[in-house]
């Protein structure tokens, strides 16, 4: 499966949008970005997945670059509750999944 | 749907006991995993289950001995604990593996003194 690089950490302001950034540039045409997110030790949680098109959900958007390399994952209005650390994953059908380092994400009233 | 339980939450053993840390789903998952991980550190796969009858290693599967005789458990033994294994174990399921969301249990918090 594609290594991913994230930044280590972030802050973001209540209320306004986080955009946290993924680069996969090894990812292959058949595998997927996932996002997951870790609450202080919780069990991690599902956010999104994509293949190439644009994701949206309740939670959250996710934005694939057009070359699939990179990926952003968009917070629309951040609230303390989304402190976290999350996790960009890049992974095929039948794979395992695999946890890098994550970016921890502060938000700050 | 309770979803993916985890017990026991917190145990405390001494270096050399055994013990198993129980996971049940009820979403009737075929694919089911443990995972551990340590303080400031990713999740780690341990082993893995692709369905009853059929199990496999992760990436530190060392220590840990799994079964799944069912499609609902998924018990992590560990057979002689040591010092290196305090950390906390989460077990996960998925529909099926590599198709979709991948559910967590709460954890198990596991400290060997």
């Amino acid at each position: 499966d594609a290594k991913t690089t994230q930044p280590p950490s972030m802050d973001c302001a209540e209320g306004r949008a986080a955009n946290l950034p993924c680069n996969h540039s090894t990812i292959s045409g058949n595998e997927y970005v996932y996002w997951y997110r870790q609450i202080h030790s919780q069990g991690p949680q599902y956010i999104i997945h994509g293949l190439k098109n644009n994701e949206t959900n309740e939670m959250a958007s996710l934005i694939i670059t057009e070359d699939r390399k990179s990926s952003t994952l968009i917070l629309p209005h951040a609230t303390l509750r989304d402190t976290a650390v999350y996790y960009c994953i890049v992974r095929g059908h039948g794979r395992k999944l695999s946890f890098g380092a994550g970016t921890t994400v502060t938000v700050r009233a | 749907n309770a979803g993916v339980t985890q017990t026991p939450k917190f145990q405390v053993l001494k270096t050399g006991q055994s013990m198993t840390l129980q996971c049940a789903q009820d979403m009737n998952h075929e694919y089911m995993s443990w995972y551990r991980q340590d303080p400031g550190m990713g999740l780690r796969l341990i082993h893995y289950s692709v369905g009853a009858g059929i199990t496999d290693q992760g990436e530190v599967p060392n220590g840990y001995n799994v079964s799944r005789s069912t499609t609902e458990d998924f018990p992590l033994r560990l057979l002689s604990a040591a010092p290196s294994q305090t950390s906390v174990y989460f077990c996960a399921s998925e529909l099926e593996q590599g198709f979709g969301e991948l559910f967590f249990g709460e954890g198990s918090r596991l400290t060997v003194l």
